[in-house]
Formats: structure tokens, C-alpha cells, sequence
């Protein structure tokens, strides 16, 4: 439960307005990822990174801006978001180098609403 | 392009019936295969993962895997109301692709 947190869990922005999420694991993994869950829609992969370098990138759009300090904490730059951002964000973490076979372990999430 | 597919539901089962949750794929490349449970308003938690053929069990659940029929389930027994959750099918190759999950309804 405790093992990857994420703040805020809920977050309100204008469009014009910046803000950034953030998340932190404390499992010793070495990847981290970020994924956009909307309603009726599967989650969607947006960034991943492993030990601090970006490997992945699906075409999100440059409203959003990851950031990956340490193996340890991930963020995620907002600004000049659209209504159709507002959307669960969820941060996970795996042990290994961020490929298909790891096993990945979520966030409680972000509630973002983008007004 | 890769995807993975869940009947949406609901699906409603009694309370000590056994749930049957299934799952397909299309990438017939795929590694392995994860269930995840996902609650209302929370995050989702994984519950199982498999890689090989045939059956894995773990308490009262059970993932089945056939490559062949690009196809994976999850059963569980004795299904309780608290087990009621959207449970979320993943598969990997060379990332995680998520199914948009099954809603499951046990009622008492």
C-alpha cells in the first residue's frame, strides 16, 4: 500500500495554470512509469523511465513534461492542460529495467481536473 | 496494433459461486500476462501474474494461460462481496498493454 505514494491525490487547474505531480517509491525498484487512466478507456502508457533515463515515450502530447531526479522519485510538469487532460494519473514502479516482463506496482493516483 | 481485450460486464455472480474473468490477446509475442484488481475510486493492485502454459493457482484464485488461444482467465472461488472490483487484464512484450477491464459484481 505504502510502498509507491503519489501527491496530490486530488488536484483542480485552470487551463492556463502549472502545476506538477509527484510520486515516490521506496521499493528499491529501478524503473518508474506514468499512465493517464480516463473513464471506459484502458490505461495508457505515457512515460517510463529506468534509472533516471527516459526508454519510453508514446507520443504525449508537450503539455506534459516528466522528470525523473533519482530512481526514487518521478514528476510530472503540467501546463496549459485541456478539460479532455482531467483523468486518474497513476505513477508505478518495477524492479527491473523497465521492459515487458516486470512486474508493476501503482500509486494511489492523482485525480486530475482540468477546468 | 497490440491489444488486449474484456467483456466490460457486469458480471454478477452469487456469493460462494466462482467467478470466471476472461481475457484475449493479439500479439502472439507476448511474455507474460497479469491480473490485476482494481476498486472504485483506488489504484490498481496486482493479484497474479503467469508465463507459462496451463494453470497457476494462489488461494482462491486461479490464472489459466493458453498461448495457442492467445487466451488467459482468472477464476475465483468462493467469490465474497468484497471481491465485487473491475479486474484489469495486462500483457506484455515490450511494454504493459491493458485490457479496459471487467466489472465484477458479487452479490450476497
Amino acid at each position: 500500500e505504502t510502498g509507491v505514494t503519489q501527491t496530490p491525490r486530488h488536484l483542480v487547474m485552470g487551463m492556463t495554470n502549472k502545476k506538477s505531480l509527484k510520486c515516490e517509491q521506496h521499493l528499491g525498484h529501478n524503473a518508474m512509469y506514468w499512465y493517464k487512466q480516463s473513464a471506459k478507456k484502458p490505461l495508457e502508457l505515457m512515460f517510463v523511465y529506468s534509472l533516471e533515463e527516459r526508454v519510453e515515450n508514446n507520443s504525449v502530447p508537450s503539455r506534459f513534461s516528466p522528470e525523473c531526479p533519482n530512481s526514487s522519485h518521478l514528476f510530472l510538469h503540467l501546463h496549459t492542460l485541456q478539460p479532455e487532460d482531467s483523468a486518474l494519473y497513476l505513477c508505478a514502479s518495477s524492479q527491473g529495467s523497465g521492459s515487458g516482463t516486470d512486474t508493476q506496482y501503482f500509486g494511489p493516483g492523482t485525480r486530475l481536473t482540468v477546468l | 496494433q497490440k491489444e488486449v481485450e474484456q467483456n466490460s460486464g457486469p458480471l454478477s455472480v452469487p456469493e460462494g459461486a466462482i467467478a470466471s474473468l476472461n481475457c484475449t490477446y493479439s500479439d502472439r509475442g507476448s511474455q507474460s500476462f497479469f491480473w490485476y484488481r482494481q476498486y472504485s475510486g483506488k489504484s490498481p493492485e496486482l493479484i497474479m501474474f503467469i508465463y507459462s502454459n496451463g494453470d497457476k493457482e494462489d488461494g482462491r484464485f486461479t490464472a489459466q494461460l493458453n498461448k495457442a488461444s492467445q487466451y488467459v482467465s482468472l477464476l475465483i472461488r468462493d467469490s465474497q462481496p468484497s471481491d465485487s472490483a473491475t479486474y484489469l487484464c495486462a500483457v506484455n512484450t515490450d511494454k504493459l498493454i491493458f485490457g479496459t477491464g471487467t466489472r465484477l459484481q458479487v452479490f450476497p
